[in-house]
Protein backbone atom coordinates (compact mmCIF):
# COMPACT_ATOMS: atom_id res chain seq x y z
CA UNK A 1 0.00 0.00 0.00
CA UNK A 2 1.19 3.52 -0.99
CA UNK A 3 2.22 5.41 1.69
CA UNK A 4 2.92 8.87 2.81
CA UNK A 5 4.24 9.55 6.54
CA UNK A 6 4.09 12.81 8.53
CA UNK A 7 6.79 12.12 11.72
CA UNK A 8 4.25 14.58 13.86
CA UNK A 9 0.53 14.29 14.16
CA UNK A 10 0.53 17.17 16.97
CA UNK A 11 3.22 19.46 17.41
CA UNK A 12 2.65 22.14 20.36
CA UNK A 13 5.81 24.69 20.06
CA UNK A 14 6.34 28.32 21.70
CA UNK A 15 6.66 31.64 19.34
CA UNK A 16 10.24 32.35 18.02
CA UNK A 17 10.60 28.55 18.25
CA UNK A 18 12.34 26.40 15.34
CA UNK A 19 9.63 23.87 13.93
CA UNK A 20 11.07 20.58 11.58
CA UNK A 21 7.75 19.33 9.52
CA UNK A 22 8.78 15.73 8.21
CA UNK A 23 7.49 14.06 5.01
CA UNK A 24 8.49 10.70 3.68
CA UNK A 25 6.99 9.08 0.70
CA UNK A 26 7.60 5.34 -0.07
CA UNK A 27 6.67 5.52 -3.94
CA UNK A 28 9.45 6.73 -5.34
CA UNK A 29 7.20 9.91 -6.40
CA UNK A 30 8.90 12.55 -7.90
CA UNK A 31 6.97 15.30 -6.93
CA UNK A 32 6.26 16.85 -3.38
CA UNK A 33 4.50 19.13 -1.47
CA UNK A 34 3.57 21.16 1.50
CA UNK A 35 -0.12 22.42 1.84
CA UNK A 36 -1.86 24.40 4.81
CA UNK A 37 -5.22 23.39 5.60
CA UNK A 38 -7.33 26.65 7.38
CA UNK A 39 -11.12 25.80 8.04
CA UNK A 40 -13.03 28.50 5.20
CA UNK A 41 -9.73 28.78 3.14
CA UNK A 42 -9.00 25.27 1.79
CA UNK A 43 -5.57 24.14 1.12
CA UNK A 44 -2.72 26.57 0.08
CA UNK A 45 0.38 25.70 -1.69
CA UNK A 46 3.51 26.42 0.40
CA UNK A 47 6.26 24.62 -1.32
CA UNK A 48 6.93 22.05 -3.90
CA UNK A 49 9.59 20.29 -4.98
CA UNK A 50 10.21 18.17 -8.67
CA UNK A 51 13.04 16.85 -7.98
CA UNK A 52 16.09 15.82 -5.12
CA UNK A 53 17.53 19.62 -4.06
CA UNK A 54 15.10 21.87 -6.43
CA UNK A 55 12.49 23.70 -4.63
CA UNK A 56 9.60 25.92 -6.19
CA UNK A 57 7.75 28.38 -4.23
CA UNK A 58 4.23 28.36 -3.61
CA UNK A 59 0.72 30.47 -2.85
CA UNK A 60 2.27 31.12 0.59
CA UNK A 61 6.33 30.87 0.92
CA UNK A 62 6.40 33.75 3.37
CA UNK A 63 7.79 32.51 7.38
CA UNK A 64 8.59 28.84 5.55
CA UNK A 65 11.38 27.26 3.88
CA UNK A 66 11.72 23.48 2.38
CA UNK A 67 14.36 21.14 2.09
CA UNK A 68 14.48 17.87 -0.45
CA UNK A 69 18.09 15.99 0.50
CA UNK A 70 16.64 12.75 -0.53
CA UNK A 71 13.97 12.02 -3.22
CA UNK A 72 11.76 10.37 -0.67
CA UNK A 73 12.37 12.98 2.03
CA UNK A 74 10.36 16.48 2.07
CA UNK A 75 10.80 18.43 5.15
CA UNK A 76 8.78 21.82 5.88
CA UNK A 77 10.90 24.13 8.32
CA UNK A 78 9.51 27.27 10.13
CA UNK A 79 12.43 29.30 11.15
CA UNK A 80 10.91 31.05 13.81
CA UNK A 81 7.00 30.53 14.52
CA UNK A 82 4.41 32.82 14.89
CA UNK A 83 0.91 31.94 16.37
CA UNK A 84 -0.34 32.88 12.57
CA UNK A 85 1.07 29.45 12.00
CA UNK A 86 -0.93 27.55 13.54
CA UNK A 87 -2.62 25.23 10.98
CA UNK A 88 -3.04 21.58 10.02
CA UNK A 89 0.34 20.56 7.67
CA UNK A 90 -0.66 17.99 4.97
CA UNK A 91 2.25 16.86 3.10
CA UNK A 92 1.78 15.42 -0.47
CA UNK A 93 3.35 13.77 -3.41
CA UNK A 94 2.64 12.59 -7.39
CA UNK A 95 4.57 11.07 -9.88
CA UNK A 96 6.01 12.68 -12.34
CA UNK A 97 3.74 12.28 -15.68
CA UNK A 98 5.17 15.15 -17.74
CA UNK A 99 1.92 17.94 -17.38
CA UNK A 100 1.17 17.42 -13.68
CA UNK A 101 -1.79 15.04 -14.30
CA UNK A 102 -0.53 12.36 -11.48
CA UNK A 103 -2.94 12.21 -8.73
CA UNK A 104 -1.54 14.00 -4.97
CA UNK A 105 -1.34 11.05 -2.42
CA UNK A 106 -1.20 12.69 1.32
CA UNK A 107 0.04 12.03 4.21
CA UNK A 108 -2.57 12.21 7.86
CA UNK A 109 -1.47 15.74 8.63
CA UNK A 110 0.52 17.74 10.75
CA UNK A 111 -2.11 19.70 13.55
CA UNK A 112 1.14 22.81 14.91
CA UNK A 113 -0.24 24.81 17.64
CA UNK A 114 1.81 27.91 18.21
CA UNK A 115 1.37 29.55 21.58
CA UNK B 1 -7.53 34.45 -8.10
CA UNK B 2 -7.91 30.97 -7.59
CA UNK B 3 -8.45 28.76 -10.99
CA UNK B 4 -11.24 26.47 -9.23
CA UNK B 5 -14.01 28.00 -7.11
CA UNK B 6 -16.22 25.96 -4.83
CA UNK B 7 -19.19 27.95 -4.67
CA UNK B 8 -21.36 26.09 -1.65
CA UNK B 9 -19.63 26.07 1.61
CA UNK B 10 -22.18 23.38 2.27
CA UNK B 11 -24.60 20.91 0.51
CA UNK B 12 -26.63 18.54 2.34
CA UNK B 13 -28.71 15.78 1.20
CA UNK B 14 -31.03 13.42 2.56
CA UNK B 15 -29.64 9.62 2.32
CA UNK B 16 -30.62 8.18 -1.40
CA UNK B 17 -31.07 11.39 -2.87
CA UNK B 18 -28.88 12.50 -5.69
CA UNK B 19 -26.06 14.43 -4.56
CA UNK B 20 -23.80 17.46 -6.38
CA UNK B 21 -20.82 19.42 -5.50
CA UNK B 22 -20.53 22.17 -7.19
CA UNK B 23 -17.18 23.50 -9.25
CA UNK B 24 -16.11 26.03 -11.35
CA UNK B 25 -12.51 26.46 -13.50
CA UNK B 26 -10.80 29.47 -14.53
CA UNK B 27 -7.72 27.65 -16.28
CA UNK B 28 -6.20 28.66 -19.32
CA UNK B 29 -5.48 25.99 -21.69
CA UNK B 30 -6.46 22.18 -21.56
CA UNK B 31 -7.35 22.25 -17.20
CA UNK B 32 -6.37 19.19 -15.36
CA UNK B 33 -9.04 18.81 -12.58
CA UNK B 34 -9.57 16.49 -10.07
CA UNK B 35 -11.77 15.88 -6.90
CA UNK B 36 -10.21 14.86 -3.42
CA UNK B 37 -12.46 13.85 -0.74
CA UNK B 38 -11.51 14.29 3.83
CA UNK B 39 -13.33 12.14 5.98
CA UNK B 40 -12.68 13.95 9.66
CA UNK B 41 -8.93 13.54 11.10
CA UNK B 42 -7.45 12.02 7.81
CA UNK B 43 -5.25 13.24 4.69
CA UNK B 44 -6.90 13.77 1.15
CA UNK B 45 -7.81 10.66 -0.87
CA UNK B 46 -8.03 11.18 -4.43
CA UNK B 47 -11.44 10.66 -6.50
CA UNK B 48 -11.34 11.14 -9.76
CA UNK B 49 -9.72 13.55 -12.33
CA UNK B 50 -10.35 14.46 -15.81
CA UNK B 51 -7.41 14.68 -17.95
CA UNK B 52 -8.82 14.84 -21.51
CA UNK B 53 -11.26 12.40 -23.24
CA UNK B 54 -14.89 11.59 -22.13
CA UNK B 55 -16.88 14.41 -20.13
CA UNK B 56 -18.46 11.86 -17.68
CA UNK B 57 -15.57 10.64 -15.44
CA UNK B 58 -15.80 7.74 -13.04
CA UNK B 59 -14.36 7.47 -10.05
CA UNK B 60 -14.19 6.20 -6.03
CA UNK B 61 -17.22 5.24 -3.84
CA UNK B 62 -19.42 5.25 -6.84
CA UNK B 63 -18.67 9.01 -7.41
CA UNK B 64 -18.74 10.67 -11.30
CA UNK B 65 -18.48 14.06 -12.62
CA UNK B 66 -18.74 15.70 -15.25
CA UNK B 67 -16.35 17.94 -17.44
CA UNK B 68 -18.68 20.88 -19.05
CA UNK B 69 -15.96 23.32 -21.23
CA UNK B 70 -18.79 25.64 -22.40
CA UNK B 71 -20.24 26.47 -18.62
CA UNK B 72 -16.03 25.76 -17.23
CA UNK B 73 -17.61 23.68 -14.60
CA UNK B 74 -16.77 19.97 -13.22
CA UNK B 75 -19.60 19.37 -10.80
CA UNK B 76 -19.23 16.08 -8.53
CA UNK B 77 -22.24 13.85 -8.61
CA UNK B 78 -23.39 10.92 -7.03
CA UNK B 79 -26.88 9.30 -7.98
CA UNK B 80 -27.56 7.71 -4.97
CA UNK B 81 -26.22 9.42 -1.69
CA UNK B 82 -25.07 7.41 1.76
CA UNK B 83 -24.39 8.43 5.30
CA UNK B 84 -20.64 7.30 5.00
CA UNK B 85 -20.29 10.35 1.94
CA UNK B 86 -20.67 13.12 4.66
CA UNK B 87 -17.14 14.22 4.50
CA UNK B 88 -15.40 17.32 3.00
CA UNK B 89 -15.13 17.72 -0.95
CA UNK B 90 -12.03 19.51 -2.41
CA UNK B 91 -12.02 20.25 -6.38
CA UNK B 92 -8.47 20.97 -7.95
CA UNK B 93 -6.43 22.19 -10.37
CA UNK B 94 -3.59 20.08 -11.10
CA UNK B 95 -1.99 22.52 -13.21
CA UNK B 96 -1.31 25.02 -10.61
CA UNK B 97 -1.21 22.68 -7.88
CA UNK B 98 -4.12 24.43 -6.55
CA UNK B 99 -7.40 23.84 -4.58
CA UNK B 100 -10.71 25.31 -3.94
CA UNK B 101 -11.79 25.80 -0.73
CA UNK B 102 -13.58 23.13 0.19
CA UNK B 103 -17.43 21.93 0.64
CA UNK B 104 -18.72 20.13 3.29
CA UNK B 105 -21.66 17.61 2.04
CA UNK B 106 -23.73 16.32 4.70
CA UNK B 107 -25.80 12.86 4.23
CA UNK B 108 -28.79 12.92 6.78
CA UNK B 109 -30.31 9.56 7.76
Amino acid sequence: DVKVTQSSRYLVKRTGEKVFLECVQDMDHENMFWYRQDPGLGLRLIYFSYDVKMKEKGDIPEGYSVSREKKERFSLILESASTNQTSMYLCASSKWTGGNTGELFFGEGSRLTVL
Amino acid sequence: AQSVAQPEDQVNVAEGNPLTVKCTYSVSGNPYLFWYVQYPNRGLQFLLKYITGDNLVKGSYGFEAEFNKSQTSFHLKKPSALVSDSALYFCADAGKSTFGDGTTLTVKP
